[in-house]
């Protein structure tokens, strides 16, 4: 069946770092995927989507590209700051599953200033 | 755009009582609403899916008398927790997506402490 897998937190970086949270997954077909952030004690917001191959979605900084052909959708960012400390979570959606969400477990970033 | 509203954001009650818990879309049509609930430090465990309409399909595992759904209109689904007890606390989170391949957007959850 479907899956996601992310790395495991916490990845604890300094201010105007270089970040990278590595996603891959599985599935049949061409799943649509995205990226959550999730601030403390709030619920999910979308950060980034991608839809097709080679599709790169980015926000606020955040980019990540869908690459079939080593099935992942790595979030990076240039430089981070102390107020993207959250929890960052990888999913993908697709006709196997029903459309429905396939979560990774999710990775606590912490940025110190 | 693409705004869920979820309320409340916190309740605190005894055990034996039941909580509704209200989902709503604020600025698009929901043909589908997902109730999630989330552990600490964990990711979120889906506990049904709902479609306009029509009955929720729940995720194995979740009863279906204990958590009851309504999705009475495109723009509003309910979570009913009955007869909650101590074991029901938890962070319950519900989303909304307008089409199969569109985005789910989430509410800002709600936090339930049966006491």
């Amino acid at each position: 069946g479907n899956s996601v897998t992310q790395m495991e937190g916490p990845v604890t970086l300094s201010e105007e770092a270089f970040l990278t949270i590595n996603c891959t997954y599985t599935a049949t077909g061409y799943p649509s995927l995205f990226w959550y952030v999730q601030y403390p004690g709030e619920g999910l917001q979308l950060l980034l989507k991608a839809t097709k191959a080679d599709d790169k979605g980015s926000n606020k900084g955040f980019e990540a590209t869908y690459r079939k052909e080593t099935t992942s959708f790595h979030l990076e960012k240039g430089s981070v700051q102390v107020s993207d400390s959250a929890v960052y979570f990888c999913a993908l959606s697709g006709m196997d599953s029903n459309y429905q969400l396939i979560w990774g477990a999710g990775t606590k970033l912490i940025i110190k200033p | 755009g693409a705004v869920v509203s979820q309320h409340p954001s916190w309740v605190i009650c005894k055990s034996g009582t039941s909580v509704k818990i209200e989902c709503r879309s604020l600025d698009f049509q929901a043909t589908t609403m997902f109730w999630y609930r989330q552990f600490p430090k964990q990711s979120l465990m889906l506990m049904a899916t709902s479609n306009e309409g029509s009955k929720a399909t729940y995720e194995q595992g979740v009863e279906k008398d204990k958590f009851l759904i309504n999705h009475a209109s495109l723009t509003l689904s309910t979570l009913t927790v009955t007869s909650a007890h101590p074991e029901d606390s938890s962070f319950y989170i519900c989303s909304a997506r307008m089409g199969n391949r569109q985005p789910q957007h989430f509410g800002d959850g709600t936090r339930l402490s049966i006491l």
